[in-house]
């Protein structure tokens, strides 16, 4: 079966940590995102890679990184700096490189809790 | 500057009513337009897609959604209402904006469902 997959599907942390969101897709999509979901908010956009080993910053990045090493991963790390880190992450994918007509498809999200 | 507004938060409506979800948008040139589905604590799922051609378009699950060039506006019918329904309901609009192609998300409508 084709999609994304994110791990773990909870997560606690504790103020002070860095802490690492798995996101795997095997679409052979060239383009994949990051956002966060608030309550009461939409979907706002972290990190984008149109490519491997390129990403760039989307409209909410302070606080988080990003690596693309390989076409099918790309973890989000949340780190200390993130001043409000608890949230529902989603990760999604799109099958050319970021165009605005590209549907992007989603995987199931992690919900981060700092405790 | 570009948005999208979704005006109602929350909306109930009996099983087998008639539904439809608004769904604003402010961008200047012609954009492409989402309907994305959400179940608690799971991604989001596409419901269907406007790029152009037929302004009426048809999606999955009985949904369908038309776009008004005139009102700036895709709103999301379905004739018929079924209890697994319930869920919230994005509407995103692709746009270049802030330097890259993107979608926006509006902030979602909740859908509950009587029996």
């Amino acid at each position: 079966d084709g999609g994304i997959t994110q791990s773990p599907k909870y997560l606690f942390r504790k103020e002070g940590q860095n802490v690492t969101l798995s996101c795997e897709q095997n679409l052979n999509h060239d383009a994949m995102y990051w956002y966060r979901q608030d309550p009461g908010q939409g979907l706002r956009l972290i990190y984008y890679s149109q490519i491997v080993n390129d990403f760039q910053k989307g409209d909410i990045a302070e606080g988080y990184s990003v690596s693309r090493e390989k076409k099918e991963s790309f973890p989000l790390t949340v780190t200390s700096a993130q001043k409000n880190p608890t949230a529902f992450y989603l990760c999604a994918s799109s099958i050319s490189s970021g165009g605005a007509s590209d549907t992007q498809y989603f995987g199931p999200g992690t919900r981060l809790t700092v405790l | 500057a570009q948005s999208v507004t979704q005006p109602d938060i929350h909306i109930t409506v009996s099983e087998g009513a008639s539904l439809e979800l608004r769904c604003n948008y402010s961008y200047g040139a012609t954009p492409y337009l989402f309907w994305y589905v959400q179940s608690p604590g799971q991604g989001l799922q596409l419901l269907l897609k406007y790029f152009s051609g037929d302004t009426l378009v048809q999606g999955i699950k009985g949904f369908e959604a038309e776009f008004k060039r005139s009102q700036s506006s895709f709103n999301l019918r379905k004739p018929s209402v079924h209890w697994s329904d319930a869920a919230e309901y994005f509407c995103a609009v692709g746009m270049f904006s802030g330097g890259y192609n993107k979608l926006i998300f509006g902030a979602g409508t909740r859908l509950a469902v009587h029996p």
